[in-house]
């Protein structure tokens, strides 16, 4: 099945600073998105986004079908940003199958 | 309802008890998801069922797990004989049939073995 990497697995960050998260998959797919499970353990849909490039306030995400990659930026982080940020895909040869996860990335914002 | 809503939020129980899980997915949504998160790591899948089709079964652990949907609505997922190594959060998603829908996921399960 499709692999998903994502990087850095962890990250510090003072309040105020800006960050990028990566998300590598080893196929083509036709569903991407980006959650943040927040310190209560609550998953929050962030971006649907298997191609190009979206914007919601501070967060935004763009993704590179070809080069299969999807990177989300985080700018001007705040404290209420901290939690784990997991990417998920679904391959195109899985047309309605399940979505894979990655490892997800463990932010911390310290104020 | 408005969200994908899971019960109980909490179950303790003791090893070699059988335990329900229950998920309630979004009205009208075809597809749902098992997932299984145990503390600090990522989601690993279990289940998934979309609409009449039959549900992928891949990521079931053992034969002590399994899980039906009735009416293509309220599903339960079913442990048997619960183990200590089944402690976990169990989350349930759910999605409608368009290809570019986002996944909804539930507060999740968290059970203890004892």
């Amino acid at each position: 099945g499709i692999q998903v990497e994502q990087s850095p697995p962890d990250l510090i960050l003072q309040e105020g600073a800006n960050s990028t998260l990566r998300c590598n998959f080893s196929d083509s797919v036709n569903n991407l998105q980006w959650f943040h499970q927040n310190p209560w353990g609550q998953l929050i849909n962030l971006f649907y986004i298997p191609s190009g490039t979206k914007q919601n306030g501070r967060l935004s995400a763009t993704t590179v079908a070809t080069e299969r990659y999807s990177l989300l930026y985080i700018s001007s982080s705040q404290t209420t940003d901290s939690g784990v940020y997991f990417c998920a895909v679904r391959g195109t040869t899985d047309s309605w199958g399940k979505f894979q996860f990655g490892a997800g990335t463990q932010v911390v914002v310290t104020p | 309802g408005a969200g994908v809503s899971q019960s109980p939020s909490n179950k303790v129980t003791e090893k070699g008890k059988d335990v329900e899980l229950r998920c309630d997915p979004i009205s009208g949504h075809t597809a749902l998801y098992w997932y299984r998160q145990s503390l600090g790591q990522g989601l690993e899948f279990l289940i998934y069922f979309q609409g009449n089709s039959a549900p992928d079964k891949s990521g079931l652990p053992s034969d002590r797990f399994s899980a039906e949907r009735t009416g293509g609505s309220v599903s339960t997922l079913t442990i048997q004989r619960t183990q200590q190594e089944d402690s976990a959060v169990y989350l349930c998603a759910s999605t409608s049939d368009r290809i570019n829908s986002p996944l909804h996921f539930g507060n999740g399960t968290r059970l203890t073995v004892t």
